[in-house]
């Protein structure tokens, strides 16, 4: 079965202080990784795509890596406004020969405090 | 674009009552997708599209729960009756197939907010 899994479930941390989020999958077929930021009561927010090991991608503070098991979510120096729950999802090739499957982890809560 | 657009951002109804929440996805994404999401369980996949076609629906939680999706630029989640446990933000995606055959992300709409007393 296809799983996401996100660690840790919350995050608090001073501002200026960096630290990683992780997102760990097991699917059958990956067809790609997507960070997302969710502010309370709003939608996800897409954040980066990586789509094969070794790939990273940067945004400002952020910084998402992929290897064949797991994704980092690198913060550098975060603000009280990088204060969301931060979600990971996988696009899998599934069952049937069906693509487009998209499965979410549960997120981390991060807090930034100044 | 003015990106995928649910109605109503809130639904407060009786138990027992049908609910219908809305969807306008994004012109030209091929993917529909319909998620829960709750504290304890996240967001969680309930059905998905490709070309209006419903492809996965084996998150759909009870008989109670339908989709449709008409055309290309609407579809619905049918809640009937509804119950108490049903209450959660329910959120609309959809995306676009590239010509690789990756899947590019995935673009929410607000969500709809649905409160069953």
């Amino acid at each position: 079965e296809d799983q996401v899994t996100q660690s840790p479930e919350a995050l608090r941390l001073q501002e200026g202080e960096s630290s990683s989020l992780n997102c760990s999958y097991t699917v059958s077929g990956l067809r790609g990784l997507f960070w997302y930021r969710q502010d309370p009561g709003k939608g996800p927010e897409f954040l980066f795509t990586l789509y094969s090991a070794g790939e990273e991608k940067e945004k400002e503070r952020l910084k998402a890596t992929l290897t064949k098991k797991e994704s980092f979510l690198h913060i550098t120096a975060p603000k009280p406004e990088d204060s969301a729950t931060y979600l990971c999802a996988v696009h899998a090739a599934d069952y049937g020969g069906s693509q487009g499957n998209l499965i979410f982890g549960k997120g981390t809560k991060l807090s930034v405090k100044p | 674009d003015a990106g995928v657009i649910q109605s109503p951002r809130h639904e407060v109804t009786e138990m027992g009552q049908e609910v219908t929440l809305r969807c306008k996805p994004i012109s030209g994404h091929d993917y529909l997708f319909w998620y829960r999401q709750t504290m304890m369980r996240g967001l969680e996949l309930l059905i998905y599209f490709n070309n209006n076609v419903p492809i996965d629906d084996s998150g759909m939680p009870e008989d109670r729960f339908s989709a449709k999706m008409p055309n290309a630029s609407f579809s619905t989640l049918k809640i009937q009756p509804s119950e108490p446990r049903d209450s959660a933000v329910y959120f609309c995606a959809s995306s676009l197939r590239d010509r690789g055959a990756m899947n590019t992300e995935a673009f929410f709409g607000q969500g709809t907010r649905l409160t069953v007393v």
